[in-house]
Formats: C-alpha cells, structure tokens, sequence
C-alpha cells in the first residue's frame, strides 16, 4: 500500500514552458487535492476533485489546470510556467465527506527559471 | 470566509519541558479543527482532529488537543516534549459550509533542544 505518490520529485523548468504533475493514491479515496506550499503561507489550495470526471477551483486556480480522469489518478498541469510558480506542491486524498482527514504525498519541488 | 492563526512562527522548548502550539480560527458554522505535521522534505502527517463532542482530543505521538469555542482555539499541547517533535506544525479548519475547502494556517516551526 504506497498511499499517495507523486511524480516527480524535483524539477527546474524555463518560464513558458509547460509540464504536468502526476499524484496517484491507491486507497481508493473519492477526494483528491493540489496544494502548493510557500514559506509563512501554509498551504494553499489549488484545485480539488471529489470524484472521477469532476473538478473545481480551490483558493490560488490561475495558471493551473487539472484532469481526474481515473479515480486514481489527479493530474495537475502549468500550460505556461512562470516564477511565481516557484513553489512546493503537494497532493492529497481523501475519502469524502468533511470531517476526514486528507492523506498527503511526498511534494514536488518545482523551479521556475 | 474561514481562517486560521497561528501566531508564532517558531516555539522553542527544552525536551522534557510541556509544549503549546497555538491555534485560532474563525469560521461562519460549526468548525472541524485539524492538526498536522510535516517533518523536513516530506509530507504533511496528520495527528488529530476534532469534529464533535469532548474538547481535549488525543491523536498521535502523545499529542493533544483543546477545543475552546469560546476562545475560537484549538491549541497543540504535549507533557513532556521529545527532540523529535522537533518539525513544522500546521492548524487547519474546514467550515461545513464552505464544502470541501481546508484552509491551513501559516505554520509553527517547534524546535525541541536536548
């Protein structure tokens, strides 16, 4: 049972170019999470999905979009990266309703040059 | 909207010494109060919660929790601290009415010294 993974560790883009982040949670949680975490900031909620096939908006949507086309799988896409994209980005899952708590992954340290 | 405080950014203690990190929120309904903890270059873990019923919440590690709604807190509390507490702590609260949406507060980096 690996839990919450994310794909992939590091990476350093160019402003402009483009990549997606893959988290995959194997405890068949209906909710998964994007955050990203910036120092002081706590987390902040990017996009989030309470199910396969839906998405929504969370606190900080711009520049970022979102797939859930597998219940496993949450996929986070940058189309155009920039500086301010610079940040630590985490995955979460959960198994519904309000009072549960989120299972995290790794994080993904991203660079935007 | 809902919001968390925590309004140390760093709480030193001596191991062996209780520990209390602090936690306010503010919510429109009826809070649930979570904390996590993030050791360095991992993810957040998560420690307790507290949804309903008795206000001292026991989670994790011998970690605790009051809930005080009067004071709109939830603070982190422990005996006797241990130099593997040492990491970053985080509140978080989400309001029943603002769906699935899990705000955190900034963080509290605790260092325990031997």
């Amino acid at each position: 049972n690996a839990g919450v993974t994310q794909t992939p560790k590091f990476r350093v883009l160019k402003t402009g170019q483009s990549m997606t982040l893959l988290c995959a949670q194997d405890m068949n949680h209906e909710y998964m999470y994007w955050y990203r975490q910036d120092p002081g900031m706590g987390l902040r909620l990017i996009h989030y999905s309470v199910g396969e096939g839906t998405t929504a908006k969370g606190e900080v949507p711009d520049g970022y979009n979102v797939s859930r086309l597998k219940k496993q799988n949450f996929l986070l896409g940058l189309e155009s990266a920039a500086p301010s994209q610079t940040s630590v980005y985490f995955c979460a899952s959960s198994p519904g309703l309000v009072f549960n708590e989120q299972f995290f992954g790794p994080g993904t340290r991203l660079t935007v040059l | 909207a809902q919001s968390v405080a925590q309004p140390e950014d760093q709480v030193n203690v001596a191991e062996g010494n209780p520990l209390t990190v602090k936690c306010t929120y503010s919510v429109s309904g009826n809070p649930y109060l979570f904390w996590y903890v993030q050791y360095p270059n991992r993810g957040l873990q998560f420690l307790l919660k507290y949804i309903t019923g008795d206000n001292l919440v026991k989670g994790s590690y011998g970690f605790e929790a009051e809930f005080n709604k009067s004071q709109t807190s939830f603070h982190l509390k422990k005996p006797s601290a241990l130099v593997s507490d040492s990491a970053l702590y985080f509140c978080a609260v989400r309001d029943i009415g603002a769906g699935n949406m899990l705000t955190f507060g900034g963080g509290t980096r605790l260092m325990v010294k031997p």
